[in-house]
Parts: C-alpha cells; sequence; structure tokens
C-alpha cells in the first residue's frame, strides 16, 4: 500500500472549513484514498473515501487531485466535536483481506 | 453507533495472567479484524479473520491469539500479559469485498499492573 504524508497538527476556527491535505505521491491506478479518524481514545470512524472523482457525503468532501497524488479532506463548518487525529490511509478497495495501515495522522484541534 | 460491540470495556488484570477479549461485529459483516493502539505505537493491526478463517496476520505476538466463531463474533486472548501489554483493543469489522471500509468498536482499554 501507498505511503502517506499529512501534517502533524491543525488548528480550525469553529464555524470554519476545516481543510485537512494528504500526500501519496506514489499511490497506484487501483489504489483508493480512504480517510478516518479518531476522537480521544475512541475507535476510529471511517469518513469517506475515493478513487480520483471528488466525493461528498454527509460529513465531509474529499477533493482529489488530478494527478492522485494528493487529496484534501473538507469539513465544511468545523465544529469543537470534529476535534480529532483524521487519518489519510491508501489502499485497494475492497476484496477480503487486509488491514488499514495508519499512520500518525493529523490532529486536529476547533477552536472556539 | 457503529454497529460493534466490544467487551469488556476496561480489563484491570496482573503479570503473568491471561484475558479474553469480545467482539461482536455488524451484522452481516463477514470480516472482523483486531488493532492495538498503545502510547507509543499507534494503531497497530492484529489479525483479521473472514467468515471464521484467519484472513491475513500483523504484528501479533505468539503470547495473543484469536478466533472467529460460527455466528461471527470473535475472541482476542492474551496470555502470560506483560506490563506492555497495557493498550487499547479495538475490534473492526467490514463487508464482504469491503476491506477497505472498516467499522471500529469502542475499544477495551487493558490495564496490566
Amino acid at each position: 500500500d501507498a505511503k502517506t504524508t499529512q501534517p502533524t497538527s491543525m488548528d480550525c476556527a469553529e464555524g470554519r472549513a476545516a481543510n485537512l491535505p494528504c500526500n501519496h505521491s506514489t499511490i497506484s491506478g487501483n489504489e483508493y484514498v480512504y480517510w478516518y479518524r479518531q476522537i480521544h481514545s475512541q475507535g476510529p470512524q471511517y469518513i469517506i473515501h475515493g478513487l480520483k472523482n471528488n466525493e461528498t457525503n454527509e460529513m465531509a468532501s474529499l477533493i482529489i487531485t488530478e494527478d492522485r497524488k494528493s487529496s484534501t479532506l473538507i469539513l465544511p463548518h468545523a465544529t469543537l466535536r470534529d476535534t480529532a487525529v483524521y487519518y489519510c490511509i491508501v489502499r485497494n478497495y475492497g476484496g477480503s483481506q487486509g488491514n488499514l495501515i495508519f499512520g500518525k495522522g493529523t490532529k486536529l484541534s476547533v477552536k472556539p | 453507533d457503529s454497529g460493534v460491540t466490544q467487551t469488556p470495556k476496561h480489563l484491570i488484570t496482573a503479570t503473568g495472567q491471561r484475558v479474553t477479549l469480545r467482539c461482536s461485529p455488524r451484522s452481516g459483516d463477514l470480516s472482523v479484524y483486531w488493532y492495538q493502539q498503545s502510547l507509543d505505537q499507534g494503531l497497530q493491526f492484529l489479525i483479521q479473520y473472514y467468515n471464521g478463517e484467519e484472513r491475513a496476520k500483523g504484528n501479533i505476538l505468539e503470547r495473543f491469539s484469536a478466533q472467529q466463531f460460527p455466528d461471527l463474533h470473535s475472541e482476542l486472548n492474551l496470555s502470560s500479559l506483560e506490563l506492555g501489554d497495557s493498550a487499547l483493543y479495538f475490534c473492526a469489522s467490514s463487508g464482504y469485498g469491503r476491506a477497505g471500509t472498516q467499522y471500529f468498536g469502542p475499544g477495551t482499554r487493558l490495564t496490566v499492573l
């Protein structure tokens, strides 16, 4: 699985958009970008995933560059409850085998 | 609520002891994964079961073992416990063909004294 690079930490004002970047320059053609987050000591939570098109769900939007070497997770109106560590993970989509490889992620602090 | 349940929530035991952690996956999910999260190691994959069979293995110690039962619940057995085994243990499940989308339980916090 491709390796990802994320900033160690970021701050965001409550109510503003939080844009979390991720570099994955070695991503291969069949690999997807997944985002998870972990709110303090809780189980990680799946957020969104995508291949090459931009994706949006009720939690967030995912923007993947045309060359697929980087992506941005967007939380449109961050709240204090969005304070968490966000993990960008690249892996193949499906199959029935395989774990998630978590890096250190980005610690997002949403401030009032 | 992810639909994945884990028991117990907390476990305190002594070195040398053996414990069993239990996980029930989301309804219909055939895959169960176990992860360990300690302060200095981050989230580490231990083992995966798919429909009762071991499917993938990570950095799981020989003192640890797991199994998945016919009703798809899974148990992680930790034996000869050491202080360094103190950690959060998470179970996750995924649906058929969707190994990238995993749903995590709330975890079991193990403290070895």
